[in-house]
């Protein structure tokens, strides 16, 4: 069974580019979500993608936007990026709407 | 506004001690309360879990205990190893909507030889 993937593992970006995270949700979840995670503190959930749809939504502004493709991985995208959003960005997958959500190893953005 | 509390930001105990993480939370709508342990650079690892019906729950070495009608849950960790050593995050997650799991801040764990 292969779990999470996340790509890549590292990235440093500039203020005002655009950045595209990619997941692989574990061998037969359908679901992914995204979490930001700032040093120091719990991951912030942002949002979630099930069936291809987005299902759900944190408070975050609409420069973070998704994809969930017909093989279940996602896509997390922001543009126009702030220095804020300095912060390592988590995957997680389940089956279906079930509770129990796995995490992929993130990817750490740093933004100068 | 932070809908789950964790307490305490820092812990170090002794080998075999039992470190206890406390939670706090005021939705009454969540309905199952996860544990995850983090090492640095690494994502968070599922540890155990516990729906608000059940009291206590045992896997291992990990324990989590569950107050409903105070609406408090922790994790105790038995005969705890320097392996153990990481950050601690419980979380909360409501099968009525939202489908996210909402963090506490997380406890360092330090386990001294």
């Amino acid at each position: 069974e292969t779990g999470v993937t996340q790509s890549p593992t590292h990235l440093i970006k500039t203020r005002g580019q655009q950045v595209t995270l990619r997941c692989s949700s574990q061998s037969g979840h359908n679901t992914v979500s995204w979490y930001q995670q700032a040093l120091g503190q719990g991951p912030q959930f942002i949002f979630q993608y099930y069936r291809e749809e987005e299902n759900g939504r944190g408070n975050f502004p609409p420069r973070f936007s998704g994809l969930q493709f017909p093989n279940y991985s996602s896509e997390l995208n922001v543009n126009a990026l702030e220095l804020d959003d300095s912060a390592l960005y988590l995957c997680a997958s389940s089956s279906g709407l079930e509770e129990t959500q796995y995490f992929g190893p993130g990817t750490r953005l740093l933004v100068l | 506004q932070q809908q789950v509390k964790q307490s305490p930001q820092s812990l170090i105990v002794q080998k075999g001690g039992i470190p206890i993480i406390n939670c706090a939370y005021e939705n009454t709508a969540f309905d199952y309360f996860p544990w995850y342990q983090q090492f640095p650079g690494k994502g968070p690892a599922l540890l155990i879990a516990i729906r608000p019906d059940v009291s206590e729950k045992k896997e291992g070495r990990f324990t989590i205990s569950f107050n409903k009608s105070a609406k408090q849950f922790s994790l105790h960790i038995m005969d705890s190893q320097p392996g153990d050593s990481a950050t601690y995050f419980c979380a909360a997650y409501s099968g009525a909507g939202s489908y996210q799991l909402t963090f506490g801040k997380g406890t360092k764990l330090s386990v001294i030889p």
